[in-house]
């Protein structure tokens, strides 16, 4: 059964970098059909995703923060990771690492969720 | 991009009743692509439901997921106390995906 479990910084201050990282258990992050990204959850915006990575490292991103995020790959530690640069309060958010089966797609697994705050 | 409205917001039940969420979609949602969520306070969405009506593994045929275009529904035909939680639809006919506003079922 695949895992995902995030991991990083509670705290961000406005205007630095988010990061998080998600392990991946129970599976490789090399699978074919496996794509590998990132939702938040927000009492504001609710549920956005904010994009996905192909193991071989092709990435796909939500156009309104696309300017912002960076989705990388690394399967030698079958894990992957997001940065989202020049935070503001507005990404305040539970964030979850997920698995899908395409670049638009369902998704059937989560991590269970971590929470990040904005704030100086 | 496609918004997806949810209604009601809120919907009080009692167990053993039936549930009717839905979900609309501000464009035509291609090849029907629509899923639905269960989420529990502290958890993670739970996949119920993919391609508007087929029900992911281990998901209890009470569950029933129907609809096409721009109109979808979830209807829960016998709510069980579990079953009281936040509902999501999700569309990935086009990108970018999205989530709608969620429905909570709440116990009356």
């Amino acid at each position: 059964q695949l895992q995902l479990q995030e991991s990083g910084p509670g705290l961000v201050k406005p205007s630095e970098t988010l990061s998080l990282t998600c392990a991946v258990s129970g599976g490789s992050i090399g699978s074919s059909y496996s794509y590998w990204g990132w939702i938040r959850q927000s009492p504001g915006k609710g549920l956005e995703w904010i994009g996905n990575i192909y193991y071989s490292g092709t990435t796909y991103y939500h156009p309104s923060l696309k300017t912002r995020v960076t989705i990388s790959v690394d399967t030698s530690k079958n894990q992957f990771s997001l940065k989202l640069s020049s935070v503001t309060a507005a990404d305040s958010a539970v964030y979850y690492c997920t698995n899908t089966r395409g670049v638009v797609y369902f998704f059937d697994y989560w991590g269970q969720g971590t929470l990040v705050t904005v704030s100086s | 991009e496609i918004v997806l409205t949810q209604s009601p917001g809120t919907l009080s039940l009692s167990p053993g009743e039936r549930a009717t969420l839905s979900c609309r979609a501000s464009q035509i949602v291609a090849g029907n692509f629509l899923a639905w969520y269960q989420q529990k306070p502290g958890q993670a969405p739970r996949l119920l439901i993919y391609d508007t009506s087929t029900r992911a593994t281990g998901i209890p045929d009470r569950f029933r997921g129907s609809g096409s275009g721009t109109d979808f529904t979830l209807t829960i035909s016998r709510l069980e106390p579990e079953d009281f939680a936040v509902f999501y639809c999700q569309h990935y006919g086009s990108s970018p995906q999205a989530f709608g506003g969620g429905t909570k079922v709440e116990i009356k």
